[in-house]
């Protein structure tokens, strides 16, 4: 059965303290790993897509990774603006995205 | 350039009332999706249209039915409202199946 697990569920940072988040996957058939980022009472906003192990992308102050097993989405030197729940989704051999839950990022000032 | 939007933002059902949610996207993409979330759940896909003219189930479609009404619009309906489908419901839409999808902001959906 394809699922996504990400950890931790919240996660509170410093600003200026780099962390990583996790998302774990089984599915048959990878064909694409996508992180989102959602505010609270907005709908979410894509931010990479990683396609194949090894493979790295980055946005200002995020860096997502993937490897066979699971991706990280590491963030260096957060803001409080960086604040927000983040997803993360995988797309199996019949292209329905399977989501995880989310970790809520919190950066205090 | 709006991108998705979604009517109404919020709406309170009583048991057994139907209702429609709308949805629109002005990017020219195929393909569109309804989602729902609850609470400590990832989203999860209730319809989707890959392109215009076609709708497929996904993984929570009981008590629920959908129309792509054109390129631009599609529509989810609740034709006999349960507590259990209170949600916040989501649309969006890709330029094709396996690229990334674009959201809408959310209808705030209580049934009592």
């Amino acid at each position: 059965e394809d699922q996504v697990t990400q950890s931790p569920e919240a996660l509170r940072l410093q600003e200026g303290e780099s962390s990583s988040l996790n998302c774990s996957y089984t599915v048959s058939g990878l064909r694409g790993l996508f992180w989102y980022r959602q505010d609270p009472g907005k709908g979410p906003e894509f931010l990479f897509t990683l396609y194949s192990a090894g493979e790295e992308k980055e946005k200002e102050r995020l860096k997502a990774t993937l490897t066979k097993k699971e991706s990280f989405l590491h963030i260096t030197a957060p803001k409080p603006e960086d604040s927000a729940t983040y997803l993360c989704a995988v797309q199996g051999s019949n292209y329905q995205l399977i989501w995880g839950a989310g970790t809520k990022l919190i950066i205090k000032p | 350039n709006a991108g998705v939007t979604q009517t109404p933002k919020f709406q309170v059902l009583k048991t057994g009332q139907s209702m429609t949610l709308q949805c629109a996207q002005d990017m020219n993409h195929n393909s569109m999706y309804w989602y729902r979330q609850d609470p400590g759940m990832g989203l999860r896909l209730i319809y989707y249209s890959a392109s215009e003219g076609t709708t497929d189930k996904g993984e929570v479609p009981n008590g629920y039915n959908v129309s792509r009404l054109n390129k631009r619009e599609f529509s989810l309906r609740l034709e006999s409202a349960a507590p259990s489908q209170t949600s916040v419901y989501f649309c969006a839409s890709s330029p094709g199946t396996g690229i990334e999808q674009y959201f809408g902001p959310g209808t705030r959906l209580t049934v009592t």
